[in-house]
């Protein structure tokens, strides 16, 4: 029964370069969200989507930042033109039922850690 | 705005030196809080979930409590390997997003 995982683990990437965050949530899990730790920071929520949808991106940054959550196939957090700034630890997460009593907890992933250079 | 404090920020504990960590909360229509650990260059590990005040969760040498205003983990007789950075979390309101607090890296030394 294999978590969340994330790919890669670790992305180098160049000012002004793109840079793409996979994450397959646990089976049977249909919710998935995006999260953010900056260095010396605290996790930030960035996204919470479900297939196809997004319902809520309100921690999201309004440029340069986008994701996904296709029919078929992993989520994709999608970052354009990256600055330095954007180096951080990016979290995937996902749960069963987060509206409901029970079982609604979020199992996070081993995470990407970006480095812009 | 959801807020969580967790305090103290870092904790030195001896091998066998029970504590506890708090984790306070001000937030609209608490759904959940729950409570992670996180080891180095790792992803959150999920530990417990509280949704009631007076509720309480149980785990090895770990045990989670919740009032209405805050919560704390209890760690007793710890060991070495317990050594790691205890996050909190809260679920409130119509959002299902986690709103965390800055965590409390603990330290217990053999």
């Amino acid at each position: 029964n294999a978590g969340v995982m994330q790919n890669p683990r670790h992305l180098v990437r160049r000012r002004g370069q793109e840079a793409r965050l996979r994450c397959s949530p646990m089976k049977g899990h249909s919710h998935v969200y995006w999260y953010r730790q900056l260095p010396e920071e605290g996790l930030k929520f960035m996204v919470y989507l479900q297939k196809e949808n997004i319902i809520d991106e309100s921690g999201m940054p309004k440029e340069r930042f986008s994701a996904e959550f296709p029919k078929e196939g992993p989520s994709i957090l999608r970052i354009q033109q990256v600055v330095r700034g954007d180096s951080a630890a990016y979290f995937c997460a996902s749960s069963l039922y987060p509206g409901q009593r029970r079982n609604t907890e979020a199992f996070f992933g081993q995470g990407t850690r970006l480095t812009v250079v | 705005e959801d807020q969580v404090t967790q305090s103290p920020e870092a904790l030195r504990l001896q091998e066998g030196e029970s504590s506890s960590l708090n984790c306070s909360y001000t937030v609209s229509g608490l759904r959940g809080l729950f409570w992670y650990r996180q080891d180095p260059g790792k992803g959150p590990e999920f530990l417990f979930t509280l949704y009631s005040a007076g509720e309480e969760k149980e785990k090895e040498r770990l045990k989670a409590t919740l009032t209405k205003k805050e919560s704390f983990l209890h760690i007793t007789a710890p060991k070495p390997e317990d050594s790691a950075t205890y996050l909190c979390a809260v679920q409130a309101g119509a959002g299902n997003m986690l709103t965390f607090g800055g965590g409390t890296r603990l330290m217990v030394k053999p």
